[in-house]
Formats: structure tokens, C-alpha cells, sequence
């Protein structure tokens, strides 16, 4: 599976919203509704924000948000705070054991 | 509370073997299915391997096939990676992650780091 493709970098000032894409084909994003969304800070590990395109585990702020159009999908972040700081990576089902993650997204809050 | 914490990794030659462990509490392993994913350094997340709750069922990605083999012990509450014929290319932290299903990981741990060089 190729990877997804996810712009390099976003950024965004405190209180604004931001939106990340995420571009892959009809064999993966455009073929399913199982989007994840994770969150990578420095030197930690990821962290689950959206799976399923849309939904929201426990504990994760409703600033955070997902869509999908076509191939593409989109997290949103609405709000932004200096903790959102951080590296954005999507991951896809594609139909079979082995999913493709994005390239990652560097969101830096300005 | 939920933990997933990984042990084995370091530095190794090219050719060697290395066998990662992960340690799980705080839910219940024996009905997780569980995945590898690693990140070389200063790059991007890739997929590695998964298993299913009874190890019956397991698969990989292309670049490790044949060199790498996922288990578990459930009476131990424990996930592995044996990793043979390992290459520069492996160098990376490796996550122990539980697989909530369609290519969703809400569980990490903190990460080995495999470091393959002469």
C-alpha cells in the first residue's frame, strides 16, 4: 500500500481553526469510513484523536473533528491551543490486514 | 489504568536478531487484537504487523515478511516480535499498539528504539 498524503505543514494562531488533509485512493480513504486521526508530540507516543472518520474517543476535546469527501479525508481543529502543538499522522482501512499511514502533518500553533 | 510497555530493543548488526516484548495491564489482552508499528527516526509512522486474539491469524508488511514474526502469551499477557535478518532499513522505535479494529490503534505504548548498524 502507498502512503497517505498529508501536507508537510500547517499552522494556525491561537483561538483559530485548522484543517489538515489527508489523500489517498478508492482502495482506502475513498473506499471505507475508517479514517483514524493520531496526535505526536516530541518524543512521545501517538494518541488516538478520530477513528471512524468522525468519532471522538473519551477524553478527547470536541475542538477536534473529522470529515471525508472522495478520497480525501480532513481533520479539523477548531480553537487552537499552544498544546496542539504537535505532528498529525492519518491512517486508513484498505480493505485488509495492512493499513497505510499519511506522511505526517506538522501543525505549529503561531 | 492501560499499559502497554515495550522491552527488547537496542543496537544491533546488520544480519542479527533482536525479540521485542510488550507488556500489557489494565484491560483484557486475551480478547485484543494487537499491532507493531514503527518510526524511523525523524520520520512517519508505517505498520508492521498484527495478530488476532488466539495468534491463529497474523500478517505483515511486505518489507518484513519472511524476517519477522509476531506471537503472543496470553496466560502472560504478552505481545512479541521476533525479528530476524534485521537491515539499516529496520532502525527505528517500535510501539506496541491494541487494534480497536478498521485500522484504529487507541492504545500505545511508549516505543523501543532497534538501532541496526556495523
Amino acid at each position: 500500500q502507498s502512503a497517505l498524503t498529508q501536507p508537510r505543514s500547517v499552522s494556525g494562531s491561537p483561538g483559530q481553526s485548522v484543517a489538515i488533509s489527508c489523500t489517498g485512493t478508492s482502495s482506502d480513504v475513498g473506499g471505507y469510513n475508517y479514517v483514524s486521526w493520531y496526535q505526536q508530540h516530541p518524543g512521545k507516543a501517538p494518541k488516538l484523536m478520530l477513528y471512524d472518520v468522525s468519532k471522538r474517543p473519551s477524553g478527547v476535546p470536541d475542538r477536534f473533528s473529522g470529515s471525508k469527501s472522495g478520497n480525501t479525508a480532513s481533520l479539523t481543529i477548531s480553537g487552537l491551543q499552544a498544546e496542539d502543538e504537535a505532528d498529525y499522522y492519518c491512517c486508513s482501512f484498505a480493505g485488509t490486514y495492512t493499513p497505510p499511514f499519511g506522511g505526517g502533518t506538522k501543525l505549529t500553533v503561531l | 489504568e492501560v499499559h502497554l510497555v515495550e522491552s527488547g530493543g537496542g543496537l544491533v548488526q546488520p544480519g542479527g536478531s533482536l525479540r521485542l516484548s510488550c507488556a500489557a495491564s489494565g484491560f483484557t489482552f486475551s480478547s485484543s487484537w494487537m499491532t507493531w508499528v514503527r518510526q524511523a527516526p525523524g520520520k512517519g509512522l508505517e505498520w508492521v504487523a498484527i495478530i488476532n486474539e488466539d495468534g491463529r491469524q497474523r500478517d505483515y508488511v511486505d518489507s518484513v515478511k519472511g524476517r519477522f514474526s509476531i506471537s503472543r502469551d496470553n496466560g502472560a499477557n504478552s505481545l512479541y516480535l521476533q525479528m530476524n535478518s534485521l537491515r539499516a532499513e529496520d532502525t527505528a522505535f517500535y510501539y506496541c499498539t491494541r487494534d480497536r479494529g478498521y485500522a484504529s490503534f487507541d492504545m500505545w505504548g511508549q516505543g523501543t528504539m532497534v538501532t541496526v548498524s556495523a
